[in-house]
């Protein structure tokens, strides 16, 4: 009965590669979001959907491509992967406007070697 | 611009002691503030929240908060730490003004140990 679940829950891959993290949450929200938490900690929004509307996009390669078939699934692809892309991914979702508080899912540490 | 300052990187207490993990947090308006938890590799837990309603705040595991508009200080208190206490503690913003999917802005972060 996992409210937001990711897979997989750890990655190890080589620099070049492309890759895909997955997110479903089975709580009714409407909007789904990725974050990126890098080594010192530090948690930043990369993506928020609304509906399947993207809504945020930050200042994030465009390697980074989210998808959202429908809105209980939220997917990350990652063309490319870099050095720098090492990190742990947070998927997070919450009931749009009527919620403030966000459910996070248990994170996928990415590793890229 | 919305931000939270966390002014203790680590702190470090006795098992039975208090806890305090202090926030400042910048706003133009009455913001949405929260706590989360994050247990050595695991994903986070909300703690508490502050929505405009009552100032202070109780959470799960015994944890609390009070919101001072006047100070713009949002700590996280516990009158008795356990060794499972032990993480790292988010101070976090929500913007006013919200619509669908609004980021949360996190603070760096404050380690809690604790000891026997």
């Amino acid at each position: 009965d996992t409210a937001v679940s990711q897979t997989p829950k750890y990655l190890v891959t080589q620099m070049g590669n492309d890759k895909s993290i997955k997110c479903e949450q089975n709580l009714g929200h409407d909007t789904m979001y990725w974050y990126k938490q890098d080594s010192k900690k530090f948690l930043k929004i990369m993506f928020s959907y609304n509906n399947k509307e993207l809504i945020i996009n930050e200042t994030v390669p465009n390697r980074f491509s989210p998808k959202s078939p429908d809105k209980a699934h939220l997917n990350l692809h990652i063309n490319s992967l870099e050095l720098g892309d090492s990190a742990v991914y947070f998927c997070a979702s919450s009931s749009g406007v009527s919620s403030y508080e966000q459910y996070f899912g248990p994170g996928t540490r990415l590793t890229v070697t | 611009a919305q931000s939270v300052t966390q002014l203790d990187s680590h702190v470090s207490v006795s098992e039975g002691t208090p806890v305090l993990l202090r926030c400042n947090y910048s706003s133009s308006y009455s913001p949405s503030l929260f706590w989360y938890v994050q247990h050595p590799n695991k994903g986070l837990q909300l703690l508490l929240k502050y929505t405009s309603a009552a100032t202070l705040v109780k959470g799960i595991n015994g944890f609390e908060a009070e919101f001072k508009k006047s100070e713009t200080s949002f700590h996280l208190t516990k009158p008795s730490a356990h060794m499972s206490d032990a993480a790292e503690y988010f101070c976090v913003v929500s913007p006013p003004g919200r619509q669908a999917g609004t980021a949360l802005i996190f603070g760096k972060g404050t380690t809690l140990s604790v000891s026997s």
